[in-house]
């Protein structure tokens, strides 16, 4: 199957300061990336869809300020997490979908980024 | 709108032993089903899913699951689980057709014992 990297894998931030995390699809083009928040023994909550191009959407109850999606080219998504606070740690999860294929059924998952807020 | 329901949290069984674990669906439309594995900080893998045609589908690590349309489920199946199974795992619904944004459901720790 198509090949999502999620980087970084795992963070330590002050809390204040602002982090990035890198979506990548590896060996196919995704107009659409999803990030999703995991809390712990918790489903995935989805946060935003990133569209390559446009703004992302944000769901009900996400900061758009606070959670700020970049989708620059079709293989790239950017997650950043702006003057983050202990409640913002958790396991972030993003997943792109294939452009072009035909059902297009479905989104291939990074590995996840752990952030830890200090 | 589409939700999943999966009503075990956890599911503890010994090794070699056979398992089943639930997911429940509801939707107004035509859906695809799917099953993710997770492992402690990983990503999800998907294990199987069903889109149309045969309503019984399998993974290539020997977990089936059944399609029922009338009963609105999509239950995973093992007849002989292994340690390595040890995992928590995601059942996901989307709209057949539509813009494809998975709605997951709250996972079920499966716990292999030896």
């Amino acid at each position: 199957g198509a090949v999502v990297s999620q980087h970084p894998s795992r963070v330590i931030c002050k809390s204040g300061t602002s982090v990035k995390i890198e979506c990548r699809s590896l060996d196919f083009q995704a107009t659409t990336m999803f990030w999703y928040r995991q809390f712990p023994k918790q489903s995935l909550m989805l946060m935003a869809t990133s569209n390559e191009g446009s703004k992302a959407t944000y769901e009900q109850g996400v900061e758009k300020d606070k959670f700020l999606i970049n989708h620059a080219s079709l293989t790239l998504s950017t997650l950043t997490v702006t003057s983050a606070h202990p409640e913002d740690s958790s396991f972030y999860i993003c997943s792109a979908r294939q452009t072009g294929t035909g059902g297009n059924t479905e989104a291939f998952f990074g590995q996840g980024t752990r952030l830890t807020v200090v | 709108a589409q939700s999943v329901t999966q009503l075990d949290s956890q599911v503890p069984v010994f090794e070699e032993a056979p398992v089943e674990l639930r997911c429940n669906y509801s939707s107004s439309v035509s859906v695809y089903l799917f099953w993710y594995v997770q492992y402690p900080n990983q990503g999800l893998q998907l294990l199987l899913k069903y889109l149309s045609g045969s309503t019984l589908v399998e993974s290539i690590n020997g977990f089936e699951a059944e399609f029922n349309k009338s009963q609105t489920s999509f239950h995973l199946r093992k007849p002989s689980v292994h340690i390595s199974d040890t995992a928590e795992y995601f059942c996901a619904v989307s709209e057949s057709g539509g813009s494809y944004i998975p709605t997951f459901g709250r996972g079920t720790s499966l716990i292999v014992h030896p």
